[in-house]
């Protein structure tokens, strides 16, 4: 069975400008999620689909930062513009089950920005 | 709110000694609670999870934890360490409707040869 892909894997940019990032889930995943990991800490959620519509975007900085689940599938985070402070990793991760009573969240290997 | 605390940043043990690999937990309710691993450059994966069936939990690795309610306590052990058991640990709570998991800020374990 093939994992959650993520790509790209590494990515540098400069402050104000856009990023995109892209997860595919498991095949046959309702749920997904993309969470932000800054250096020393642990994960954090932004924003939780279930199919094609958002369950919880409260922590997503909608300022800058937008995603989207088209079609209930795959997935892309966008930055627009960076900051030095969202320098982190960006984990997709999907689930099986629905929202409430979920099982394992299976993550991908996530995708590394630097913003300089 | 649900929350966990993840007592040590950084653990260092030697090939073949036990580890053990602390979290408490803050929670208004009986809470599910799992612990991740993450290697260098790798994903999330899933050691163990708690939800409110036996008390010791058993996981993959030969890792296992405890859940114990007086103390909330959830912490993490494996009799003998590997060198492949050097990794980040994260201990996790479900929170409360949707599936959102809350992570603690990770334990580091190195083992040395």
């Amino acid at each position: 069975e093939a994992g959650v892909a993520q790509s790209p894997r590494y990515k540098i940019i400069e402050k104000r400008q856009s990023v995109a990032f892209w997860c595919n889930p498991i095949s046959g995943h309702a749920t997904l999620y993309w969470y932000q990991q800054i250096l020393g800490q642990g994960p954090k959620l932004l924003i939780q689909f279930q199919n094609n519509g958002v369950v919880d975007d409260s922590q997503l900085p909608k300022d800058r930062f937008s995603a989207e689940r088209l079609k209930g599938v795959d997935s892309t985070l966008k930055i627009q513009p960076a900051k030095l402070e969202d320098s982190a990793v960006y984990l997709c991760a999907s689930s099986l089950y629905v929202a409430g009573d979920g099982g394992e969240l299976f993550f991908g290997e996530g995708s590394r920005l630097t913003v300089l | 709110a649900q929350s966990v605390t993840q007592l040590d940043s950084h653990v260092s043990v030697s090939e073949g000694t036990p580890v053990l690999l602390r979290c408490n937990y803050s929670s208004s309710y009986s809470p599910s609670l799992f612990w991740y691993v993450q290697h260098p450059n790798k994903g999330l994966q899933l050691l163990l999870k708690y939800t409110s069936a036996a008390t010791l939990v058993k996981g993959i690795n030969g890792f296992e934890a405890e859940f114990k309610k007086s103390e909330t306590s959830f912490h993490l052990t494996k009799p003998s360490a590997h060198m492949s058991d050097a990794a980040e640990y994260f201990c996790v709570v479900r929170g409360t409707g949707a599936n959102n998991l809350f992570f603690g800020t990770g334990t580091r374990l190195t083992v040395i040869p």
